[in-house]
C-alpha cells in the first residue's frame, strides 16, 4: 500500500535562509507522481511542485525546488530564501501510476514551517 | 489565472440534518475530487469523479455520501444525515489529465456538526 511519511511536525528557519522539509514515500507501483502543497493559516491548499518517478532531473518551480532520491525513497522540499510569507504547513502526496489520471492523492501528516524574522 | 471555487466557505448544522457543499472546478478540467481534513490532521481523499461517474472512493465515503455534476460547471458533496465525526475541511479539486495530472483544490468549505 502506498504511504507517505513526513517526519518534522514542525520547523523554524531563519529568514532568508535555505530549509529542506523531509518526505519518503512506500510504494510498490514503479510509476508514480510527487506533489508538495502548501497550507497556510487561512486554510487553503496550494499547489507548489510536481516530480514524476521517470523525471531524470528535481523539479524546480522558483524558490522551490524537490530533492528527488528514488533510490531512498525520498522527495525533500527545498526553499530557497525563505520570506515570512512562506510561514505555511506543507504536504507531500503521491499519485500511484504515472499516466493514472484521475489517480486519488495520498497526503503525508505535514511540516509546520515557521519562519523567523 | 482560473481557480476552483467552493462555497459556503463555513457551514454549521445540526447533526442529523443534510448539507450540500458545493464546487465550481476549473473550466476546461475533466477529473473532480473531494478530500476532507479533520483539525490538525492530514488531508484524505473521499471520492474522484470522472465522465459522471465515481472513479473511486475510500472507506470513509459510505452510503450517507453522494456525489453530483447538476450541470456543466457545479460539482456537489451531499452528506445525508450529518454526524459530529464529519466536522471537518472539506476541500475539492480538479485536474485536466496528462502525466502530471496535477489536482487543484478550493479554498475548502468548514464544516462543523453540533
Amino acid at each position: 500500500a502506498q504511504k507517505i511519511t513526513q517526519t518534522q511536525p514542525g520547523m523554524f528557519v531563519q529568514e532568508k535562509e535555505a530549509v529542506t522539509l523531509d518526505c519518503t514515500y512506500d510504494t510498490s507501483d514503479p510509476s508514480y507522481g510527487l506533489f508538495w502543497y502548501k497550507q497556510p493559516s487561512s486554510g487553503e491548499m496550494i499547489f507548489l511542485i510536481y516530480q514524476g518517478s521517470y523525471d531524470q532531473q528535481n523539479a524546480t518551480e522558483g524558490r522551490y525546488s524537490l530533492n528527488f532520491q528514488k533510490a531512498r525513497k525520498s522527495a525533500n522540499l527545498v526553499i530557497s530564501a525563505s520570506q515570512l510569507g512562506d510561514s505555511a504547513m506543507y504536504f507531500c502526496a503521491m499519485r500511484e501510476g504515472f499516466y493514472n489520471q484521475g489517480g486519488k492523492l495520498i497526503f503525508g501528516q505535514g511540516t509546520e514551517l515557521s519562519v523567523k524574522p | 489565472e482560473p481557480e476552483v471555487t467552493q462555497t459556503p466557505s463555513h457551514q454549521v448544522t445540526q447533526m442529523g440534518q443534510e448539507v450540500i457543499l458545493r464546487c465550481v472546478p476549473i473550466s476546461n478540467h475533466l477529473y473532480f475530487y473531494w478530500y476532507r481534513q479533520i483539525l490538525g490532521q492530514k488531508v484524505e481523499f473521499l471520492v474522484s469523479f470522472y465522465n459522471n461517474e465515481i472513479s473511486e472512493k475510500s472507506e470513509i465515503f459510505d452510503d450517507q455520501f453522494s456525489v453530483e455534476r447538476p450541470d456543466g460547471s457545479n460539482f456537489t458533496l451531499k452528506i445525508r444525515s450529518t454526524k459530529l465525526e464529519d466536522s471537518a475541511m472539506y476541500f475539492c479539486a480538479s485536474s485536466s489529465g496528462g502525466a502530471a495530472d496535477t489536482q487543484y483544490f478550493g479554498p475548502g468549505t468548514r464544516l462543523t456538526v453540533l
